[in-house]
C-alpha cells in the first residue's frame, strides 16, 4: 500500500526566507504528484500537479520538482510572505485510479 | 464561477442519528470522492463514484452511505453505526477517474456529536 511521508510536520521561517518542502512515498509507479494547500477550516487549494513524465512544475513563486525513482518530491518557495502561512500537504493517485493518498502535510508559519 | 459547494459548514449529530451532507459540483466532472480528516493524519478516502449510479467503497467507509442519482450531486451519510463521525469532511470531484487528472475540492464540512 501507498504511504505518503511530509517532514517536517511544522516550519517556522521569517518572512523573505525561500523554503523547501519535503514529500516521500513509498510505490514509485504513480500517474503524477499534487501540492496542495489548506488554510485553517477550508477546503484544499490545488497548487501544482506534476506529471510523472515532468521533473518540475512552476507557478510563480513556488515550484515542485518530482524525482519517481527515489521517491521524492519538493515543494520551493522562493521569498516567503506571510500570506504563504498554511499546511501543506501532497498527494499522489492509487494505481489504477485516481484516489489519492495524502501525507499528513506541513503546516508553515511565515513570521514578519 | 464553477467549483464545488458542500453545505452545511457546521453539522451536529445527536447519538443514533443519521445525518446527511451534501456536495454539489458545477465542473461537469464525472468523479466524485468523499474525504475524512483527522487531526494529525492525513486525509483518508470514504466513497468514491466514477460516474452517475455508480460508486464504489472507499478505504474506510463502514458507517457510511451515498448516492449518486446526478452527475452534480454526490451527498454522504453519516449513519448512526459510524461510532466516531467527528472530523472534518471534505468532497471532491476530476473530469473522470483517470489517474493523471487533478482533483479539485470544497471548502469542507465539520461534523460534531453533541
Amino acid at each position: 500500500k501507498q504511504e505518503v511521508t511530509q517532514i517536517p510536520a511544522a516550519l517556522s521561517v521569517p518572512e523573505g526566507e525561500n523554503l523547501v518542502l519535503n514529500c516521500s512515498f513509498t510505490d514509485s509507479a504513480i500517474y503524477n504528484l499534487q501540492w496542495f494547500r489548506q488554510d485553517p477550516g477550508k477546503g484544499l487549494t490545488s497548487l501544482l500537479l506534476i506529471q510523472s513524465s515532468q521533473r518540475e512544475q512552476t507557478s510563480g513563486r513556488l515550484n515542485a520538482s518530482l524525482d519517481k525513482s527515489s521517491g521524492r518530491s519538493t515543494l520551493y518557495i522562493a521569498a516567503s510572505q506571510p500570506g504563504d502561512s498554511a499546511t501543506y500537504l501532497c498527494a499522489v493517485p492509487k494505481t489504477g485510479a485516481n484516489n489519492l493518498f495524502f501525507g499528513t502535510g506541513t503546516r508553515l508559519t511565515v513570521i514578519p | 464561477d464553477g467549483g464545488i459547494t458542500q453545505s452545511p459548514k457546521y453539522l451536529f449529530r445527536k447519538e443514533g442519528q443519521n445525518v446527511t451532507l451534501s456536495c454539489e459540483q458545477n465542473l461537469n466532472h464525472d468523479a466524485m470522492y468523499w474525504y475524512r480528516q483527522d487531526p494529525g493524519q492525513g486525509l483518508r478516502l470514504i466513497y468514491y463514484s466514477q460516474i452517475v449510479n455508480d460508486f464504489q467503497k472507499g478505504d474506510i467507509a463502514e458507517g457510511y452511505s451515498v448516492s449518486r442519482e446526478k452527475k452534480e450531486s454526490f451527498p454522504l451519510t453519516v449513519t448512526s453505526a459510524q461510532k466516531n463521525p467527528t472530523a472534518f469532511y471534505l468532497c471532491a470531484s476530476s473530469p473522470s477517474l483517470r489517474g493523471n487528472q487533478p482533483q479539485h475540492f470544497g471548502d469542507g464540512t465539520r461534523l460534531s456529536i453533541l
